[in-house]
């Protein structure tokens, strides 16, 4: 089974609206972190924020949001006041375990979004 | 502060030759993970280096190895390359017992198997 699920391939989306992601994760291990990164054309992987499974707020950072639903094993990322630059490749990824940096990332693959004027 | 570098940018191969690929971690961070994106897909988890060890392995073939200077620099080797070996690989720093939310990338090696 697809331990990261995201299951938009492509997004349009108007500039200045907000925009919901989507990522289902799938672990048994009661301990484990949420990441979303952003991918532009260089190839860059950019941290944007970050959810633990303790965690008890939904993260938030700047314009980003992580719509964290743990019983649905959701973690929606939300952009709000979406811009020209933001259209990029768009991954989640999980860490299982005690995390510290010991544990690999699983990423989903991917969505695209493309970010129209 | 430096973040996570790589070298060099862009490598192409032939099918059999051997290919070694360099990282260099975020400074603090003493722990380095390699992943392959092939186009148009999520990066794979390889392998992962801490305290010159190999700590954590995806599932790759023993082509792939790896190594850790005291540095805490890395390289990643590909032996036998194959066309399918075609991908961009990246490197990740963090700190083991540091904080769960710093996995940091850098801009990623893009090799092209001819």
């Amino acid at each position: 089974a697809q331990k990261i699920t995201q299951t938009q391939p492509g997004m349009f989306v108007q500039e200045k609206e907000a925009v919901t992601l989507d990522c289902t994760y799938d672990t048994s291990d009661p301990s484990y972190g949420l990441f979303w990164y952003k991918q532009p054309s260089s190839g860059e992987m950019i941290f944007l924020i970050y959810q633990g499974s303790y965690d008890q707020q939904n993260a938030t950072e700047g314009r980003y949001s992580l719509n964290f639903q743990k019983a649905r094993k959701s973690a929606n990322l939300v952009i709000s006041a979406s811009q020209l630059g933001d259209s990029a490749m768009y991954f989640c990824a999980m860490r299982e375990g005690t995390g510290g940096g010991a544990d690999g990332l699983t990423f989903g693959k991917g969505t695209h979004l493309i970010i129209q004027p | 502060d430096a973040g996570v570098t790589q070298s060099p940018t862009h490598l192409i191969k032939t099918r059999g030759q051997q290919v070694t690929l360099r990282c260099s971690p975020k400074s603090g961070h003493d722990t380095v993970s390699w992943y392959q994106q092939a186009l148009g897909q999520g990066p794979q988890f390889i392998f992962q280096y801490y305290e010159e060890e190999e700590r954590q392995r995806g599932n790759f073939p023993d082509r792939f190895s790896g190594h850790q200077f005291p540095n805490y620099s890395s390289e990643l080797n590909v032996n036998a390359l194959l066309l399918g070996d075609s991908a961009l690989y990246l490197c990740a720093s963090s700190l083991t017992g540091g904080p769960d939310n710093e996995q940091f990338f850098g801009p990623g090696t893009r090799l092209t198997v001819l």
